[in-house]
């Protein structure tokens, strides 16, 4: 089945540590999107990207970075810079069709 | 600026009753499109309905209409016949510029939709 697969569903980071969250779409879609969700809020955009080896800054890009390196996955690091990494991410893709589609999310929590 | 504004936090709606979300946006350019997605609680974001600015009509999908009001840059969110599963938060999207190009796509900040029995 084509779709959008985040993972892990799950992840617990270390103040100081980076981690990385990952996204694979086989729906070979040229766009991908990474936002993150804090309780009770809507999603903002932290970066998208159009086509491989490219991607741009949303809203909210400090303390994350991304990677294209293929079209089919799209990986978003929290860095350590990042100081209340606490959130839900959630990646999306979409094609030159209307809608995005979503994968089920990663919550991060820093212990 | 805020490009998507979503005035009500939350709502409240008797089963089997309808009920309207608002949402306004803000746009230049003259090319966009404007979607609604649901997310229950499980996290997962539901595409309902979409509604491009040049589309004469306004979109349904079952039971989901879109009141498309583009001179106010209004597109509300209709619920028919409300359901116990159509508690969730609502969210207001919109895409600029043409729809064969991955620009930005941004969201409100949500309704939370609470239908009583």
């Amino acid at each position: 089945d084509g779709g959008i697969t985040q993972s892990p569903k799950y992840l617990f980071r270390k103040e100081g540590q980076n981690v990385t969250l990952s996204c694979e779409q086989n729906l070979n879609h040229d766009a991908m999107y990474w936002y993150r969700q804090d309780p009770g809020q809507g999603l903002r955009l932290i970066y998208y990207s159009q086509i491989v080896n490219d991607f741009q800054k949303g809203d909210i890009a400090e303390g994350y970075s991304v990677s294209r390196e293929k079209k089919e996955s799209f990986p978003l690091t929290v860095t350590s810079a990042q100081k209340n990494p606490t959130a839900f991410y959630l990646c999306a893709s979409r094609d030159r069709g209307v809608r995005a589609f979503f994968g089920q999310g990663t919550r991060l929590t820093v212990v | 600026a805020q490009k998507i504004t979503q005035t009500q936090p939350g709502m409240f709606v008797q089963e089997k009753e309808a009920v309207t979300l608002d949402c306004t946006y803000d746009t230049s350019d003259p090319s966009y499109g404007l979607f609604w997605y649901k997310q229950p609680s499980s996290g997962e974001m539901i595409f309902l309905i979409y509604q491009g600015s040049y589309d004469q009509q306004n979109a349904t999908e079952g039971r989901y209409s879109l009141n498309f009001q583009k001179a106010r840059k209004s597109a509300n969110l209709v619920i028919s016949a409300s359901q116990l599963g159509d508690s969730a938060m609502y969210f207001c999207a919109m895409r600029e510029g043409p729809g064969n190009y991955g620009q930005n796509f941004v969201f409100g900040p949500g309704t939370r939709l609470s239908v009583l029995p």
